[in-house]
């Protein structure tokens, strides 16, 4: 089945630690996407990243890294320069939309739930 | 930056009733979506409208669109309480982006 992973399910940080959340995905998307959940919240995006070797800062990318080295992955990297991390990290996949930026609809991952140590 | 908002925050109705949530969104879109979260779960894409569309209907659920009053409505019928869930409607951000509201949690009880 084509789908969208990620992992792992739950992840703790200890301060100063830079962690990694994995993306992989299946459904030969071009589009990936990272989104932050903070609690009875709705969703802010973090990075995007159109095609391969290629990605832009969201809302909220401060504190953040990713790669798009393969058009199956795209990991999320939580640094020590993110004070408050803690949250529920989602990841998404897209095919590429139209002439003027018309958007498909995007297909989840079940999420990696950050918490401090 | 929050486009849509959702109204209500929160709802709880009994089984079977029907269930109605609005979002309102502040510039001009080329189509909007909604989408589905089990708790402790990603998101599951419901329905697209599209900006020249007013409804749209999926097996129990019926969107309506007003662009004039930057407004959408999701319509789910004859609820179960397998519906329970949050809500979320997404408008497009232009460079294939999507800014989402913050949702309306759905409780529907037995």
């Amino acid at each position: 089945d084509g789908g969208i992973t990620q992992s792992p399910k739950y992840l703790f940080r200890k301060e100063g630690q830079n962690v990694t959340l994995s993306c992989e995905q299946n459904l030969n998307h071009d589009a990936m996407y990272w989104y932050r959940q903070d609690p009875g919240q709705g969703l802010r995006l973090i990075y995007y990243s159109q095609i391969v070797n290629d990605f832009q800062k969201g809302d909220i990318a401060e504190g953040y890294s990713v790669s798009r080295e393969k058009k199956e992955s795209f990991p999320l990297t939580v640094t020590s320069a993110q004070k408050n991390p803690t949250a529920f990290y989602l990841c998404a996949s897209s095919r590429r939309g139209g002439i003027g930026g018309s958007n498909q609809p995007q297909h989840f991952g079940d999420g990696t739930r950050l918490s401090i140590l | 930056s929050q486009q849509g908002e959702e109204d209500p925050q929160a709802l709880s109705i009994q089984e079977g009733e029907n269930a109605t949530m609005n979002c309102s969104y502040k510039t001009s879109i080329n189509n909007l979506q909604w989408y589905r979260q089990n708790s402790g779960r990603g998101l599951v894409h419901l329905i697209l409208i599209r900006s020249n569309e007013r409804e749209k209907h999926s097996g129990r659920l019926r969107v309506t669109l007003d662009t004039s009053k930057k407004s959408s409505s999701l319509l789910i019928t004859a609820s179960r309480a397998a519906d329970t869930a949050s809500y979320f409607c997404a408008t497009d951000a232009g460079a294939q982006k999507l800014v989402f509201g913050q949702g309306t949690r759905l409780t529907i009880n037995p």
